[in-house]
């Protein structure tokens, strides 16, 4: 069955770098978009970006030249990356399936990232 | 940006009647509105795609509807397991943005 899993560290300083591994199984990562989502106190529930099929990448301009995604296909697992981090990126990152027409049709369960020093 | 103006922010509501939240988007979205449900401490849980598109495994008391810049999520003979909050999202036009949330309380 389809299941998505995020790992991360839980704490993170500010102006440090949050890493987050979503790990899939169940189908292929070349076969559908990955998506990211953050949901914080202050703003909700906020779209960050993906990674298509082809590997390709699209990002939310919110989070300009911060935030990386990327891929290996071979461990079934997608990353993301985002720098310069400030307390107001404290909440739950999610990653989350897409199939054209479909979106975010299987979630991981999300991880919880505090900003604090 | 597109902006997804949710309402209400909150409802209560008794079990079997049923309840309606709209989701007005800033520009025109072209049916391109999904429906979630999150329970505390869950992920969110997609009912509705493409405005009106019953996602597999959701009850048929859910249903949406709606075009243009005007959209709704409407449930019917509501159970005690629908108290949650629900979100749309817009999937039209980058950055796909989320609406605020309608937070459903069964009495």
């Amino acid at each position: 069955q389809v299941q998505l899993k995020e790992t991360g560290p839980g704490l993170v300083q500010p102006t440090q770098t949050l890493s987050i591994t979503c790990t899939v199984s169940g189908f292929s990562l070349t076969s559908y978009y990955m998506q990211w989502v953050r949901q914080t106190p202050g703003k909700g529930l906020e779209w960050m970006g993906f990674i298509r099929s082809g590997g390709s990448t699209e990002y939310n301009s919110e989070f300009k030249s911060r935030l990386s995604i990327s891929r290996d296909t071979s461990k079934n697992q997608v990353f993301l990356k985002m720098n310069s981090l400030k307390t107001e990126d404290t909440g739950v990152y999610y990653c989350a399936r897409d199939v054209n027409g479909t979106p975010f049709d299987y979630w991981g369960q999300g991880v919880m990232v505090t900003v604090s020093s | 940006d597109i902006q997804m103006t949710q309402s209400p922010a909150s409802l209560s509501a008794s079990l079997g009647e049923t309840v309606s939240i709209e989701c007005l988007a800033s520009e025109d979205i072209y049916n391109n509105l999904a429906w979630y449900q999150q329970k505390p401490g869950k992920s969110p849980q997609l009912l509705i795609y493409y405005a009106s598109s019953l996602q597999d495994g959701v009850p048929s008391r859910f249903s949406g509807s709606g075009s243009g810049t005007q959209y709704s999520l409407k449930i019917n003979s509501l159970e005690s397991e629908d108290a949650a909050t629900y979100f749309c999202l817009q999937d039209s036009e980058y950055p796909y943005t989320f609406g605020a949330g309608t937070k459903l309380e069964l009495k």
